[in-house]
């Protein structure tokens, strides 16, 4: 059965600190994507990469960085933590050819206090 | 980026087929319509794509309308479990292949 996992379900940070997520997948993706989902604003694309220490900017990178130094990882990084970063944090990862199915990971509820 | 409309939501009977309605009125000739349903709790899944004829899969059916203008998802046997959101996106061919713009999509509410 396919996989995505991501660190935590739940995570509670302050402000101003590094906040680390992060997301694995079994299925041997190049793709990886990092969305949050807002309520009333749909999922919106962060950032995304298409191999081992590649990526692209997303619809909205401000605030984010990435980290991709294996294949099956992909880490998003807060480096200061803000309220209006308080999200639900959702991982995918597709494949790069054929049907461009994305696989969804359960997602990260990040509150910053 | 091209977007798609849907409303907001819709509502169904328990065993009642469900049609759920997309506008994409700027797409390209090479843009893929996929649809994905959030279940409660959960992160998206794939449901169904097409390009330009008529889908079905096991799960749902696609129809496209002539133009590419819109297209509908059609469930034909609507069950408590398919309770969801689903999205219509677009998926570009050429530069943004792997790029997914999701809109707000549609909640839909199934009745027992």
């Amino acid at each position: 059965d396919v996989k995505v996992t991501q660190s935590s379900r739940y995570l509670v940070k302050r402000t101003g600190e590094k906040v680390f997520l992060e997301c694995v997948q079994d299925m041997d993706h190049e793709n990886m994507f990092w969305y949050r989902q807002d309520p009333g604003l749909g999922l919106r694309l962060i950032y995304f990469s298409y191999d081992v220490k590649m990526k692209e900017k997303g619809d909205i990178p401000e605030g984010y960085s990435v980290s991709r130094e294996k294949k099956e990882r992909f880490s998003l990084i807060l480096e200061s933590a803000s309220t209006n970063q308080t999200s639900m944090y959702l991982c995918a990862s597709g494949e790069r050819y054929g049907v461009y199915e994305q696989f969804f990971g359960p997602g990260t509820r990040l509150t910053v206090l | 980026d091209a977007k798609t409309t849907q409303p907001n939501s819709m509502e169904s009977n328990e065993e009642e087929p469900v049609h759920l309605p997309c506008n994409h009125s700027t797409i390209s000739g090479t843009d893929y319509i996929h649809w994905y349903r959030q279940l409660p709790s959960q992160g998206p899944e794939y449901v169904i794509h097409g390009l330009t004829s008529n889908v079905n899969n096991r799960m749902a059916s696609l129809a496209i309308a002539e133009d590419r203008k819109s297209s509908t998802l059609i469930l034909h046997r609507a069950t408590l479990r398919d309770a969801a959101v689903y999205y219509c996106i677009l998926r570009g061919s050429l530069y943004n292949f792997n790029k997914f713009y999701f809109g707000s999509g549609t909640k839909l509410n199934v009745k027992p």
